[in-house]
């Protein structure tokens, strides 16, 4: 069964530092890995989509990316804002069918 | 653009009770799903469709049954509330991802439900 690690499960930092989000998985035959953000009391909105075939994905300030073999993938935010203050999850799919597994997800705080 | 629409947004339930969560999407995808949310469990997969007529039970299905009757939406019922189903359900949609999408997942706002 696919299990999905973030680590740290929060993190606090000042605004304008670079930092990265690590999300590990146990099963690297995996056709996606997704990132999303979701804010206190809403939805998650879909931030990058790494395909399997694919080592990075980059959108504005964020950059995803993946190891298939070691099983890990990071999402890099670059110059934080406090805006950026969420809770960042990463999923994966093993069966081509969006059918995802999460991990628990990392709660960020940039401090102004 | 509505995007994925879910309600009600909150609901409060005595156990035993039954209600249905109501999810549509207006993206014409043909997968949709339902999440449950609880504090240390993440995110887990309830049910699933692939496409009208067509659904399937992913990691925690039991207690909940869901139809798909058409393209737009996925009910998700609750048969006899428990305690034990108090969370917040997140309804998400995908185009296929056989039809050559990559599968990026929409998710609605969220139902929250607390069965006492």
């Amino acid at each position: 069964k696919q299990e999905v690690t973030q680590i740290p499960a929060a993190l606090s930092v000042p605004e304008g530092e670079n930092l990265v989000l690590n999300c590990s998985f146990t099963d690297s035959a995996i056709y996606n890995l997704q990132w999303f953000r979701q804010d206190p009391g809403k939805g998650l909105t879909s931030l990058l989509l790494i395909q399997s075939s694919q080592r990075e994905q980059t959108s504005g300030r964020l950059n995803a990316s993946l190891d298939k073999s070691s099983g890990r993938s990071t999402l890099y935010i670059a110059a934080s804002q406090p805006g950026d203050s969420a809770t960042y999850l990463c999923a994966v799919d093993n069966n081509a069918g969006n059918m995802l597994t999460f991990g628990g997800g990392t709660r960020l705080m940039v401090k102004p | 653009n509505a995007g994925v629409t879910q309600t009600p947004k909150f609901q409060v339930l005595k156990t035993g009770q039954s209600m249905t969560l109501q999810c549509a999407q207006d993206m014409n995808h043909e997968y949709m799903s339902w999440y449950r949310q609880d504090p240390g469990m993440g995110l887990r997969l309830i049910h699933y469709s692939v496409g009208a007529g067509i659904t399937d039970q992913g990691e925690v299905p039991n207690g909940y049954n869901v139809s798909r009757s058409t393209t737009e939406d996925f009910p998700l019922r609750l048969l006899s509330a428990a305690p034990s189903q108090t969370s917040v359900y997140f309804c998400a949609s995908s185009y296929s991802i056989y039809r050559g999408y990559a599968g990026e997942l929409f998710f609605g706002e969220g139902s929250r439900l607390t069965v006492l």
